[in-house]
């Protein structure tokens, strides 16, 4: 069954670095998205992309953050300058009609 | 705005019984009510939705019922086991967009 794959599964960064997170969505979906999830919290909406474009962003998703689908199978979220409370759990998604599929997520933690 | 509200925050449940998780919604726009299932280190995978055309939808031992005029969706497992034990989140969107997710609730079902 395909899945959504995300590199790396862990990451840890000094605050102030950048960071990019790595996705490679199902190949013939057309949505992909960013989630995030602070340790015990609920999962967070950050970000949609369609049709090589952003379609809808969240307040979390600021001028630290973008998005961009570099070639033809990987989504990469990249934060330009780390802030602590960014340690949390990045997960990619990507939908084709209803669902949308989840990556097993990338681990930051910002020191 | 937590426009998801979800409870209870954990919940424990013996094996073979029948374990109940609710959530209350607030935008009426929201036209798609999932419920994922998420295990430690994994991301969120779909277990079963509900658009609010319905009142009712089971799949397997998972059923999820929904009050469209209440504002309320829950899901209900039946004969509870062991591997069901896990963080299960319900969520809301409008035209299976962007997701906004409930806190979660944690599953621990008893032998």
């Amino acid at each position: 069954e395909p899945e959504v794959t995300q590199t790396p599964s862990h990451q840890v960064t000094q605050m102030g670095q950048e960071v990019i997170l790595r996705c490679v969505p199902i190949s013939n979906h057309l949505y992909f998205y960013w989630y995030r999830q602070i340790l015990g919290q609920k999962v967070e909406f950050l970000v949609s992309f369609y049709n090589n474009e952003i379609s809808e962003k969240s307040e979390i998703f600021d001028d630290q953050f973008s998005v961009e689908r570099p070639d033809g199978s990987n989504f990469t979220l990249k934060i330009r300058s780390t802030k602590l409370e960014d340690s949390a759990m990045y997960f990619c998604a990507s939908r084709a009609e209803k669902t949308q599929y989840f990556g097993p997520g990338t681990r930051l933690l910002v020191l | 705005q937590q426009q998801v509200k979800q409870s209870p925050q954990s919940l424990i449940v013996q094996k073979g019984g029948i374990s109940i998780i609710n959530c209350a919604y607030e935008n009426t726009a929201f036209d798609y009510f999932p419920w994922y299932q998420q295990f430690p280190g994994k991301g969120p995978a779909l277990l079963i939705a509900i658009r609010p055309d319905v009142s009712e939808k089971k799949e397997g031992r998972f059923t999820i019922s929904f009050n469209k005029s209440a504002k309320q969706f829950s899901l209900h497992i039946m004969d509870s086991q062991p591997g069901d034990s896990a963080t299960y989140f319900c969520a809301a969107s409008k035209g299976a967009n962007n997701l906004f997710f409930g806190t979660g609730t944690r599953l621990t079902v008893i032998p």
